[in-house]
């Protein structure tokens, strides 16, 4: 079972749509991340906060909007989504950062179409 | 930038039979780290190396490190069904300070 909880598991949204996927870890570690997944391309990387502070913003467009509370929470509001933005997002956290080797955890991930 | 390569892309065995992936950096590494993803599933951890040459057993699944640190392969001993899924290898970007993703090896298993 994962330490990295994500909601929803699954999402349809159409393009004027705002939604948010909200993740939650319980593994007391410091750093979190947003990953794209889509078919036939390799993880991209999103996001990532240390300690709640954003570190990386990978090139990403402004519709995708990230948020991190505190340590242990981090969303991410989608708005005017396109339909290639459809993809399995998966969250993951990990003790350290990814400088020094830290495994990332993954959660289940939500997967998101945009009609 | 620094790229992660993974060879095969896909690759289907027979049940029992013996299977091997590999993964290629265009940088030297200070660690690489493996992962399977089960087919529906998220990334699972496997195992990282650090050493020159290191050379790590999970049961059937065999990890090494080259000596080099730029590349490294796993291979699996006689498949199961259990195996199926993709397996992605993570090494330290150029900066080191993000993990950068290979593309992965499919692997299917046919009883």
């Amino acid at each position: 079972e994962t330490g990295v909880t994500q909601t929803p598991r699954h999402l349809v949204m159409g393009m004027t749509n705002k939604k948010s996927l909200k993740c939650e870890q319980h593994l007391g570690h410091n750093a979190m991340y947003w990953y794209k997944q889509s078919a036939k391309k390799p993880l991209e990387l999103m996001f990532v906060y240390n300690f709640k502070e954003q570190t990386e913003n990978n090139s990403v467009p402004s519709r995708f909007s990230p948020e991190c509370p505190n340590s242990s929470h981090l969303f991410l509001h989608l708005h005017t989504l396109q339909p290639e933005d459809s993809a399995l997002y998966l969250c993951a956290s990990s003790l350290g950062g990814q400088g020094d080797g830290s495994p990332l955890h993954f959660g289940n991930g939500t997967r998101l179409t945009v009609t | 930038g620094q790229q992660v390569m993974q060879i095969p892309q896909y690759q289907h065995v027979q049940e029992g039979e013996d299977f091997t992936t590999y993964c290629n950096s265009s940088t030297t590494l200070s660690n690489i780290q493996w992962y399977k993803q089960r087919p529906g599933g998220h990334p699972v951890f496997l195992i990282q190396l650090v050493k020159s040459g290191e050379v790590k057993k999970q049961k059937r699944l065999t990890f090494q490190f080259g000596e080099a640190k730029k590349n490294s392969s796993l291979h699996i001993t006689a498949t199961q069904t259990t195996d199926v899924g993709t397996y992605f290898c993570a090494g330290p970007g150029e900066y080191g300070n993000k993990l950068v993703f290979g593309a992965g090896t499919i692997l299917r298993v046919k009883s």
